[in-house]
């Protein structure tokens, strides 16, 4: 069954600071991973979307690393503001058959303290 | 910026009742989505939509729920008879093309289904 984990659950950190979310996944076959930011009440907002090929990629203060071989992902965030306070979801796609499944994370949920 | 929009912003129905629920994708999109984010749990896939088709379902998109796009312009999701595990929150969501590669998809701000 295809299933992402993403931690920690909820992380909370100063302004200025960096912190670092993870995401591991079993889905297969692997398509693509996407992170998106989601405030309170509203929709999700693609920060990244990375292929097999690709091991890492930046959205400004928004980095994210992708490990194929481990299935793990990571998004940095550096030099951290109040307005990322929200919650942070990794989604991974699988194809089969030119279908196209997108498995979502649970999210982490940050909170970022003046 | 172009972006996708939802109507209405909340709707209250009671148990039995069918609602609607409409999204107006991004113009030039050709594929269509429907989530949903049952409150405090992860968002969930439901339905994916392309030329005036269903391309994938998942296991919550029985035949209590149907998509359509009546015309040009709107992208439905219709209920017939909720029920009180149907609150929660629904997105819609268009791309140009489907989600393979680095195709990305816009979601609009939801609209929250409460069945009383």
């Amino acid at each position: 069954k295809n299933q992402v984990e993403q931690s920690p659950q909820s992380l909370i950190i100063l302004e200025g600071k960096n912190c670092t979310l993870q995401c591991n996944y079993t889905v297969s076959p692997f398509s693509n991973l996407r992170w998106y930011k989601q405030d309170t009440g509203r929709g999700p907002v693609s920060l990244t979307i990375m292929t097999f090929s690709e091991n890492t990629k930046s959205n400004g203060r928004y980095t994210a690393t992708l490990d194929a071989d481990t299935k793990q992902s990571s998004l940095h965030i550096t030099a951290s503001q109040l307005s990322d306070s929200a919650s942070y979801i990794c989604v991974v796609s699988g194809v089969s058959g030119g279908s196209y499944i997108p498995t979502f994370g649970r999210g982490t949920s940050l909170i970022v303290h003046p | 910026e172009p972006e996708v929009t939802q109507t209405p912003s909340h709707q209250v129905t009671q148990m039995g009742q069918e609602v609607i629920l409409r999204c107006v994708p991004i113009s030039n999109h050709l594929y269509f989505y429907w989530y949903r984010q049952i409150l405090g749990q992860k968002v969930e896939f439901l339905v994916s939509f392309y030329n005036n088709e269903i391309s994938e379902k998942s296991e919550i998109f029985d035949d209590q729920f149907s998509v359509e796009r009546p015309d040009g312009s709107n992208f439905t999701l219709k209920i017939r008879s909720t029920k009180l595990e149907d609150s929660a929150m629904y997105f819609c969501a268009s791309s140009e093309t489907q989600q393979l590669g680095t195709t990305e998809a816009f979601f609009g701000q939801g609209t929250r289904l409460t069945v009383v």
